[in-house]
């Protein structure tokens, strides 16, 4: 159990459009998701943590005007990069967590090219 | 805030020989840790996690690692390498702010090589 996946696993896009990544906790329900951030051969970065049906809560230096994040139901959070640009590349993971619970769950990740 | 330092950023083992990567992390209280391995292009798989109890904790593939709050480390092993171990190896460190999990916080990472 504990299956999170990201649709898709890779986009391209042209600077200037927007791109939707979608997570979801495909056997449970995830009252909390993050979204991080991961540059080539570095670590990965907080960006956000969402909660169902409330807003999310940006890490300082993330914009949320760009980088919107959406948690309508238990087992879906979206992230939208509005305007994309190729500094925008990177590779985007989430995670989800059990309610009340500490452990993480991983998604495979999406490659995000802007060109 | 937390931090997670990694000190190594490659380290290089013959196969068959024993691990250690280090991992040392500020925290304010009792943190809760894990170890991730990733592959190229690929996410995050856990190795293992601590959050209370016995401080040596044993993870999947083989690896361990011990909580040792007086050095504030959690440091992996393995007894020996497989090629198959070659990978990026992430520490985190997280917290409960008492509803549940908050965002981690990772190390930089050690890249591991093996050597036939």
């Amino acid at each position: 159990g504990a299956v999170v996946s990201q649709h898709p696993s890779r986009v391209i896009c042209k600077s200037g459009t927007s791109v939707k990544i979608e997570c979801r906790s495909l056997d449970f329900q995830a009252t909390t998701m993050f979204w991080y951030r991961q540059f080539p051969k570095q670590s990965l970065m907080l960006m956000a943590t969402s909660n169902e049906g409330s807003k999310a809560t940006y890490e300082q230096g993330v914009e949320k005007d760009k980088f919107l994040i959406n948690h309508a139901s238990l087992t879906l959070s979206t992230l939208t990069v509005t305007s994309a640009h190729p500094e925008d590349s990177s590779f985007y993971i989430c995670s989800a967590s059990r309610t009340g619970g500490y452990e993480q769950y991983f998604g495979p990740g999406t490659r995000l090219t802007v060109t | 805030a937390q931090s997670v330092t990694q000190p190594d950023i490659h380290i290089t083992v013959s196969e068959g020989a024993s691990l250690e990567l280090r991992c040392n992390y500020s925290y304010g209280a009792t943190p809760y840790l894990f170890w991730y391995v990733q592959s190229p292009g690929q996410g995050l798989q856990l190795l293992l996690k601590y959050f209370s109890g016995d401080t040596l904790v044993q993870g999947i593939k083989g690896f361990e690692a011990e909580f040792k709050r007086s050095q504030s480390s959690f440091n992996l092993r393995k007894p020996s390498v497989h090629w198959s171990d070659a990978a990026e190896y992430f520490c985190a460190v997280g917290e409960s702010s008492g509803g549940g999990a908050d965002g981690l916080t990772f190390g930089k990472g050690t890249h591991l090589i093996i050597q036939p």
